[in-house]
Order: C-alpha cells, then structure tokens, then sequence
C-alpha cells in the first residue's frame, strides 16, 4: 500500500502563479484533509472533506480552493500564489468505523516556496 | 473552542534519560487525544492515542501517554531516550462529534549523546 502521496515533493512559485497540489490515498478512508505547517505554529487546517463530494472550510482557507474528485483525491488549488503561501503543505486521510477511524494518515509533504 | 498548549518549544535531553513532553488541552466534552511524531522532511505518523478506557496508553518506539482530565493534560513519556528519538513530536486534539483535529505548535526534542 503507498497510504497517502502527494505531488509534487517541491515547487517555487512567483507571485500571482497558479498551482495545484495532487493528493490521493489507497486506503479507502472518507475523510481527507489539507494542511499547512509554519515554524512555531503546528499544523493548520486548510480545508477538509468529510465524505466524496463535500468539503468544509478549516482555519486558514483563504486564498485555497480545493476539489475531492473522488474518493481517493483531494486537491488543492492555489489561484494566484503569494509570499504568505510559502509553507509546507500536507495532506491526510482517515477512515470512519473501526480501529482506525479517529488515527490520520499523512502524506510526505509538499515544499512550497513562492517568491 | 479546543485548543492544545505544549509547553516549551524545544527540550533537550541527555541519551538514556527520561523524556517527558507536556501537553495540555481545552475541551468542552472528553475528547480524542493524540500524539503524532515527524522525522525530518517527513510526514507525521502516530505515536499514540487515546479515545476511551484506560487513561494510560501505550504507543510506538516505548512512548507511553496518560490522560489525566482533571488537569486536561496528556503528556508523553518514555523512560529512556535514544538517539532516534529526535523529532518534532505534536499533541492533537479532536472532538468526539467532529472530523476536526486541533494541533498543538510541537515540541522539538533533541538527544544529547
């Protein structure tokens, strides 16, 4: 099983580019979720998505959109990148019943760096 | 609103010592409580978490928690620290009725040889 990856691992930017941040797990979980981590401030939650076809704002959505194309993939979509985007992003799964259900599954990360 | 302190940013401590992180909580009903460790340029995994029953809970790599809510903490411990153990290493927190996960900032733990 890969869990969850993300693509790509490092991207720069210039201010006002759009980029998208790929996401997908294999572990058939309803929840899927976008962070970002700062020094000195933990994780953040961008936005998340329950089930397929719902999505929900976190802490810190804006200048984010995201799509949850299926049930494996969630995205995130930067419209028009600035400075204070610079960050790490991760994205994260979990499941609903079970075992596993409260535990989430993070991805490798995505090095972001908008100049 | 929940909310998660971890007190000091960073700790160090010497090979073979005892590691103990602090973590605290706010929460209006009895929550989910969580430990996530991240390795350099890596994601998080989980360590540890408690949901019901036994407040002591076990984990990965000889960490173990304790859920004590008359003081809303849920600190880390392991006996003995060992060079591998450096990491950032995060306390969360979720309610029972949400998907949401509130973060804590993180401790950043060193071990000295």
């Amino acid at each position: 099983n890969a869990g969850v990856t993300q693509t790509p691992k490092f991207q720069v930017l210039k201010t006002g580019q759009s980029m998208t941040l790929q996401c997908a797990q294999d572990m058939n979980h309803n929840s899927m979720y976008w962070y970002r981590q700062d020094p000195g401030m933990g994780l953040r939650l961008i936005y998340y998505s329950a089930s397929e076809g719902t999505t929900d704002k976190g802490e810190v959505p804006n200048g984010y959109n995201v799509s949850r194309l299926n049930k494996r993939e969630f995205s995130l979509r930067l419209e028009s990148a600035a400075p204070s985007q610079t960050s790490v992003y991760f994205c994260a799964s979990s499941g609903t019943g079970g075992a596993h259900q409260e535990t989430q599954y993070f991805g490798p990360g995505t090095r972001l760096l908008v100049l | 609103a929940q909310s998660v302190t971890q007190l000091g940013s960073h700790v160090s401590v010497s090979e073979g010592a005892l590691v103990l992180l602090r973590c605290n909580y706010s929460s209006s009903v009895p929550p989910y409580l969580f430990w996530y460790v991240q390795y350099p340029n890596q994601g998080l995994q989980l360590l540890l978490k408690y949901t019901t029953g036994a407040t002591l809970v076990k984990g990965i790599n000889g960490f173990e928690a304790e859920f004590k809510k008359s003081e809303t903490s849920f600190h880390l411990t392991k006996p003995s620290a060992h060079m591998s153990d450096a990491a950032e290493y995060f306390c969360a927190v979720r309610q029972t009725s949400y998907d949401k996960v509130i973060f804590g900032p993180g401790t950043s733990l060193s071990v000295i040889p």
